[in-house]
Parts: C-alpha cells; sequence; structure tokens
C-alpha cells in the first residue's frame, strides 16, 4: 500500500520559533509537495520538489523555505514562526511518468502558532 | 494560468438523496481534471480522474463526474448518498504546460443528514 507519512499530526509552537515539519514516502516518487490548506481557500501550493536537491516555489512561498537531501524525505521549513501560519499543512508526492499522474496525500500536519 | 472555482462551500444532503457538487475551471490549454475527498482528521484520497476519452468518468464509492469542455465544467454526482459521504471535497486541474502541479478548488463540504 502506497505511503506518505507526515512526522506529527498536531504541533503548537510559539511565535519566531524555528519549525520543521517533515514528510517521508515510500513509492520512490520523483515530485514531493507541500500544500497549505486553509477553510474557503482549498489547497494552496507552497514549494515542490522534481528532484533530490531541486525545488521550485509554489504560489505562497513567503515565509517557508524547503530542503530535499534525500529522494523520500521532503521537509518543509518555517524560519520563523508567525500566528498566520497557524494553518493545515499537507504533503504529497506523485511519480515523473506523466503530467496526469495521481498525487498521493499524507494524513497532514496541523500547526498553531501562539 | 490555471484556476479551480467550486461554486458551493456547503452542500447539506438527505442520506439516500441524489447530489451534484459543482465544479468550474480555466486553462488555455488542455486539461486533467481531479476530484479528491478528504474525511475528517485524514488526506486527500483520489475519487476519480479525467485525462482523455469517455466524458463521464465513474470513482470509487458510486461517485462519477462528467467533463464538459464547453462549458468548462466538472460537476461531481452520486445518486444516493450515505452517511458516510460526509466529507470535504475538491476539484483540481493539470495541465500540459503545468507540469505536475494541481491547482485545487476551495472546497465543498458535504453534510449527510439522517
Amino acid at each position: 500500500d502506497v505511503k506518505v507519512t507526515q512526522s506529527s499530526r498536531y504541533l503548537v509552537k510559539r511565535t519566531g520559533e524555528k519549525v520543521f515539519l517533515e514528510c517521508v514516502q515510500d513509492m520512490d516518487h520523483e515530485n514531493m509537495f507541500w500544500y497549505r490548506q486553509d477553510p474557503g481557500l482549498g489547497l494552496r501550493l507552497i514549494y515542490f520538489s522534481y528532484d533530490v536537491k531541486m525545488k521550485e516555489k509554489g504560489d505562497i512561498p513567503e515565509g517557508y523555505s524547503v530542503s530535499r537531501e534525500k529522494k523520500e524525505r521532503f521537509s518543509l521549513i518555517l524560519e520563523s514562526a508567525s500566528t498566520n501560519q497557524t494553518s493545515m499543512y499537507l504533503c504529497a508526492s506523485s511519480s515523473s511518468t506523466g503530467w496526469n499522474t495521481e498525487a498521493f496525500f499524507g494524513q497532514g500536519t496541523r500547526l498553531t502558532v501562539v | 494560468a490555471q484556476s479551480v472555482t467550486q461554486l458551493d462551500s456547503q452542500v447539506p444532503v438527505f442520506e439516500e438523496a441524489p447530489v451534484e457538487l459543482r465544479c468550474n475551471y480555466s486553462s488555455s490549454v488542455s486539461v486533467y481534471l481531479f476530484w479528491y475527498v478528504q474525511y475528517p482528521n485524514q488526506g486527500l484520497q483520489l475519487l476519480l480522474k479525467y485525462l482523455s476519452g469517455s466524458t463521464l468518468v465513474k470513482g470509487i464509492n458510486g461517485f462519477e463526474a462528467e467533463f464538459n469542455k464547453s462549458q468548462t465544467s466538472f460537476h461531481l454526482r452520486k445518486p444516493s448518498v450515505h452517511i458516510s459521504d460526509t466529507a470535504e471535497y475538491f476539484c483540481a486541474v493539470s495541465s500540459d504546460n503545468a507540469g505536475n502541479m494541481l491547482t485545487f478548488g476551495g472546497g465543498t463540504r458535504l453534510m449527510v443528514k439522517p
């Protein structure tokens, strides 16, 4: 069974902290994505990576960075957490065999910044 | 640029009634269309996808969707809903010039009442 695993389901962090959200996939997928989910706004793409050490900005990259040192792992970093980054974060992966491939999602990490 | 509009943020419906969740997209090129479902406290799961060919697509759990190019729509339907269908539903679009990037709509919360 295919799997995308996010390290935490719930996180509470203080304003100004550096926060790491980890995502691991076991499907040998080339592409990995970080989305942010907010009510009424759907999912918005923060960053994606199509290969190890490669990254591309999505629609809302400000305040975030990413790291992909290994193919199976994609980390989202909040350099200095702020209250407006309180949200649900979803990681996804997909194969590069075609533009129409399905994305597989993790369970999500609900981050609260206080 | 591509975009997706889900016209209803919430759809209440009684059990065993039919339901239609509306989705309209905009894109200047050929598109691939997806419906994902998110059950409470879970990640997203693919319901169905349109890539090419027949405009009527059947998915899991008795759902189906129809691609209408002239109306740029991809509405999701089910003839008889169950309580267990209560979830949030997301329409998404990808295209040949967007790589593997999915653009999501704002989501529709389906609330099935007994």
